[in-house]
């Protein structure tokens, strides 16, 4: 059974601070691992993606994520944060392209 | 680029009444699936479809059913709709092939209002 678990409900931090947003997860099978944005009232749009290439993968708007397969672990970074990043982020995890299962959501404020 | 259509974008019905949503993926996306997502919710995976065929079935209510037609687009059928059907429904698609895993291009979604 897979699963993913967003340690994290909210996140807060200062415009140009970083971002570390927590993701681990759970899969009977090498799974692939996405990191989705939505922003208030709208779609979901993909960040990045991890299919068992590259462990470190970068995504667009600056955001990466390293997937740690000894920590089951997917978390998502930004070296500095910027006001437009606030938004709704959400792991999934997806096992063989049939199964998806989404995290709760991290909510990420930025203060000025 | 042409992205997923999801028509319509707004629906206000009242209980116990039908609904019909449509979603249309990208050209050559051979997969769609659809989602529910409550209001301060996580999207709750529903069902999807591989070539016309149900690939998989998540939290779908037995009053709901779906299909995939022969030009790949899909409807989600909800019947004796319940105010707690109100929600952002989404469909995704993704062009799966002979490769698993590929990411899932989602559409804007449909704001489904039970009143």
């Amino acid at each position: 059974a897979q699963s993913v678990t967003q340690l994290d409900s909210h996140v807060s931090v200062s415009e140009g601070t970083p971002v570390l947003l927590r993701c681990n997860y759970s899969s009977s099978y090498s799974p692939s691992l996405f990191w989705y944005v939505q922003h208030p009232n709208k779609g979901l749009q993909l960040l990045l993606k991890y299919t068992s290439a590259a462990t470190l993968v970068k995504g667009i708007n600056g955001f990466e994520a390293e997937f740690k397969k000894s920590e089951t672990s997917f978390h998502l970074t930004k070296p500095s944060a910027h006001m437009s990043d606030a938004a709704e982020y959400f792991c999934v995890v997806s096992d063989r392209g049939v199964k998806t299962i989404f995290g709760a959501g991290t909510r990420l404020f930025v203060k000025a | 680029a042409a992205g997923v259509i999801q028509s319509p974008r707004h629906l206000i019905k009242e209980k116990r009444e039908t609904a019909t949503l449509k979603c249309y993926p990208i050209p050559r996306h051979d997969t769609v699936y659809w989602y529910q997502q409550g209001p301060g919710q996580d999207p709750q995976f529903l069902i999807s479809f591989y070539e016309k065929m149900q690939s998989d079935k998540g939290s779908i209510p037995d009053r709901f059913s779906a299909q995939q037609f022969s030009d790949y687009h899909s409807e989600l059928n909800m019947s004796s709709l319940e105010l707690g059907d109100s929600a952002l429904y989404f469909c995704a698609s993704s062009f799966t092939g002979t490769q698993m895993n590929n990411e899932q291009f989602f559409g804007p979604g449909t704001r489904l209002t039970v009143l």
